[in-house]
């Protein structure tokens, strides 16, 4: 069945750019989103894009799109400590069906 | 505040118990799904619904049944509580616009002992 793989974890310093990378196996995938998670909460849609795009920007989140090699990667610059979270990847080849979610990157924010 | 509404927030089980999680939505959306979340799985999906009276079975969906009458409510069934079943439970409302993506509720926190 499809896939969805991620990095548990990523540590950076306040102000510096942060880079979450998600792999996916389903060669079909058309809608691809980042969700965040704070403690204790549900998901947060932050941003998405489909497969004929291959970059989407929006205010401080970047994300790219490489089809060819099924990675998605999110882009988040001038990291704060708010931005601190849980951030999964999800993807789904028919948009309202079956979605399947990334493990997940925990996102620490360093001082 | 228009969302997706789930009760309750926590819930402690016995094995063999029933019980039936609860989720409501206020923005008229086609489609409803319940995951489960455990640690280092991310989420999984249970069931979902792409309209009133239409539901099918996602990528884990024994010892759950959903049913679902009206647009706005989606329950899950438990039929009869495992410890394998603890877990929090999220259910995600969407429009039909990939571009509006999925609402979440807060979640419902299950233990069962």
């Amino acid at each position: 069945g499809e896939d969805v793989e991620q990095s548990l974890f990523l540590s950076v310093r306040e102000g510096d750019s942060s880079v979450i990378n998600c792999t996916y196996t389903d060669s079909s995938s058309t809608y691809l989103y980042w969700y965040k998670q704070e403690p204790g909460a549900g998901l947060q849609l932050l941003t998405y894009i489909f497969s004929n795009m291959d970059m989407k920007q929006d205010q401080r989140l970047t994300v790219l799109l490489n089809k060819k090699d099924k990675h998605l990667s999110l882009r988040i610059a001038d990291t704060q400590t708010g931005d601190s979270a849980i951030y999964f990847c999800a993807e789904t080849a028919s948009y309202g069906q079956n979605f399947v979610f990334g493990p997940g990157t925990r996102l620490s924010v360093l001082p | 505040n228009a969302g997706v509404t789930q009760t309750p927030k926590f819930q402690v089980l016995k094995t063999g118990q029933s019980m039936t999680l609860q989720c409501a939505q206020d923005m008229n959306h086609e489609y409803m799904s319940w995951y489960r979340q455990d640690p280092g799985m991310g989420l999984r999906l249970i069931h979902y619904s792409v309209g009133a009276g239409i539901t099918d079975q996602g990528e884990v969906p024994n010892g759950y049944n959903v049913s679902r009458s009206t647009t706005e409510d989606f329950p899950l069934r438990l039929l009869s509580a495992a410890p394998s079943q603890t877990s929090v439970y999220f259910c995600a409302s969407s429009s039909l616009l990939p571009t509006a993506g999925y609402t979440f509720g807060s979640g419902t926190r299950l233990t069962v002992v």
